[in-house]
């Protein structure tokens, strides 16, 4: 089990530049999430997938966001233009549909984004 | 809504000393409770989880039992090591908030020698 696979691990921008961050859910998982971790926030929801639609995206902060699922393998989270305010690690997480929701989230190492 | 609430950190302890880390929940359904620990640089794991009232979660020395009577999932662990330090997140999931978890803010332990 390869486990959930984002890359990169880290990514240095400047800002107004367009950043993606790209990730590989665990096979057979028919959700994906994105969340974001700062120090101020915690750990955000952002935007969450099941069998590639998106579900609900109301976590996304700003039209600058995007989010995209093209296949059950493979989803990227854009951010254009970037800014200062967006440095954060990104997460991804996969689950599987399980009764009663009592399956877990698994999650990625994680994309730490610094925009200057 | 959902919600989590967990005791604020940061906690900090003495190797084999015990550890709780309080957490209380608000749902409308019948939830399963989760705990993720994240240790430095890397995504947050399963550490156990519990799917009815009643129900004890454990892995690697750590238990957490579910109690419906008074919506709390606490954290124990009878001795702790410095291994341990990382950042504990209480989470929920029921039929009711769909497929996503609502986590807790977070509680970080430092485990000192």
């Amino acid at each position: 089990d390869a486990g959930v696979i984002q890359s990169p691990r880290h990514e240095v921008t400047e800002m107004g530049q367009e950043v993606t961050l790209r990730c590989k859910p665990i096979s057979g998982h028919d959700y994906l999430f994105w969340y974001r971790q700062t120090m101020m926030r915690g750990l955000e929801l952002l935007i969450y997938f099941n069998n590639n639609v998106p579900i609900d995206d109301s976590g996304m902060p700003e039209d600058r966001f995007s989010a995209k699922m093209p296949n059950a393998s493979f989803s990227t989270l854009k951010i254009q233009p970037s800014e200062p305010r967006d440095s954060a690690v990104y997460f991804c997480a996969s689950r599987q549909t399980g009764t009663g929701g009592n399956s877990p989230l698994h999650f990625g190492n994680g994309t730490r984004l610094t925009v200057t | 809504g959902d919600s989590v609430t967990q005791m604020e950190g940061p906690v900090t302890l003495s190797e084999e000393a015990f550890l709780t880390i309080n957490c209380t929940y608000t749902a409308t359904g019948y939830p399963s409770l989760f705990w993720y620990v994240q240790y430095p640089g890397e995504g947050l794991q399963l550490l156990l989880k519990a799917t009815k009232a009643d129900d004890k979660g454990s892995n690697k020395g750590f238990e957490a039992t579910y109690r419906k009577e008074t919506t709390s999932f606490h954290l124990e662990k009878g001795s702790v090591q410095v291994s341990d330090s990382a950042v504990y997140f209480c989470a929920l999931s029921d039929k009711t908030s769909g497929s996503r978890l609502t986590f807790g803010e977070g509680t970080q332990l430092t485990v000192n020698p």
